[in-house]
Parts: C-alpha cells; sequence; structure tokens
C-alpha cells in the first residue's frame, strides 16, 4: 500500500518569494509516478507538475520545480517568485506503475494550505 | 474539448434517498476515477475503471457502486443515502498512469 505525508498543514510566503511544500511517501513499488496538484478555493483540481521514479531529473514546469529524492522517498513542491495566485491547497499524490491491484490508483497527502502575503 | 464534466453541481438529499452522479469525458481516456473530498482532507478513491465493462473498488466503496458502459461516461450511484455520504466528489480520467483530468466537482448533503 501507498502513503502520502505531507506534514505542513499551513505555509505562509511573501509575495515574489520562494515556498517549498514538503512531500514524503512510503511506496514497496519500483515503478511509480509522483504528482502534485493545486485546489483553488474555487474547488478544482489543476494539475501542477509530475515526476517518473525513474526520471533522472527533477521536473520543472515553469514556475514549479520537484525536488525528487529517491533514497529519502521526498518529492518536495518549491514554487519560485510567489503571486497571490498561488494562494490555495496543493496535494502531493502518487500512483504504482508495474501491474498488481494499486495499478493506476492515486494515492493523496492530507495537502498544505498556502497563503501568499503581499 | 469540454474535459471532464460532472452533473449535478449540487445536490442536497434526505437520509434513505438515491442519487446517481454523472461523469463524462471526452478525451477518449481508458481510466476513469470517482474520489471523495471530506473538508480539509484530501481525495479518497470511491471506485474506478480501466475500461468499458471493467470496473473495481478503491479506497472507500462502501455505499456506492459503478458502471461503465462506455468509454465515455462512468456514472456513480448512491443507495441509501447517509450523512456520512455528505462531501465533495471528484470524477477524473486519465490515460493510463498519466495525469489524471478531474471534473468541477460535485457538493452533495445528505440531511
Amino acid at each position: 500500500a501507498q502513503k502520502i505525508t505531507q506534514t505542513q498543514p499551513g505555509m505562509f510566503v511573501q509575495e515574489k518569494e520562494a515556498v517549498t511544500l514538503d512531500c514524503t511517501y512510503d511506496t514497496s513499488d519500483q515503478s511509480y509516478g509522483l504528482f502534485w496538484y493545486k485546489q483553488p478555493s474555487s474547488g478544482e483540481m489543476i494539475f501542477l507538475i509530475y515526476q517518473g521514479s525513474y526520471d533522472e531529473q527533477n521536473a520543472t514546469e515553469g514556475r514549479y520545480s520537484l525536488n525528487f529524492q529517491k533514497a529519502r522517498k521526498s518529492a518536495n513542491l518549491v514554487i519560485s517568485a510567489s503571486q497571490l495566485g498561488d494562494s490555495a491547497m496543493y496535494f502531493c499524490a502518487m500512483n504504482p506503475h508495474a501491474g498488481g491491484t494499486s495499478y493506476g490508483k492515486l494515492t493523496f497527502g492530507q495537502g498544505t494550505i498556502l497563503t501568499v502575503h503581499p | 474539448n469540454a474535459g471532464v464534466t460532472q452533473t449535478p453541481k449540487f445536490r442536497i438529499l434526505k437520509i434513505g434517498q438515491s442519487m446517481t452522479l454523472q461523469c463524462t469525458q471526452d478525451m477518449n481516456h481508458n481510466y476513469m476515477y470517482w474520489y471523495r473530498q471530506d473538508p480539509g482532507m484530501g481525495l479518497k478513491l470511491i471506485y474506478y475503471s480501466v475500461g468499458a465493462g471493467i470496473t473495481d473498488k478503491g479506497e472507500v466503496p462502501n455505499g456506492y457502486n459503478v458502471s461503465r458502459s462506455t468509454t465515455e461516461d462512468f456514472p456513480l450511484r448512491l443507495e441509501l443515502a447517509a450523512p456520512s455520504q455528505t462531501s465533495v466528489y471528484f470524477c477524473a480520467s486519465s490515460y493510463g498512469t498519466a495525469q489524471q483530468f478531474f471534473g468541477p466537482g460535485t457538493r452533495l448533503t445528505v440531511l
């Protein structure tokens, strides 16, 4: 079974500064994917970034980057140059890529509420 | 492309009533999912489907049923609604294990 832990219930950051949202995971699968989703107050789920367990480079998407440390089983999200519109709930999630009963199923963490101050 | 659409957006049910939450995707994705999100929590998988005619239980399937007769549609049936089923329900789809695309959600209250 997979488990995702997000230990920061809430984070605050000043506009234009960088912020790191923590995510650790537990899995016995060798091949898996890690995802970050953003959920603004309007409620929709917005995909931000993906990292495959065998990807050698850390994933980047614009202002988002994923600090992937496989040995430590961590997949932290880094948001650079924070904007007021980044204020939202952020979820880390993972799914196994190998065969078996859990194939494709996403397991989500509890989320971190990010507040960006002007 | 409409992506993933869900109806209704909001619904209030009385205890013991039944209803079907509709979900349609137009991206020809083989995988579809139903999640529930309780206040302040992450999403929990209710049921998922890897293709038409194939469904399987997720983490919290009790009180729900699904069917998948076409690639596009994946309705979720609530039988005998209970207050514990008050939640926001999200439908999602994906091509295999790639990123999942989510619908806008259905906010359900059971009184």
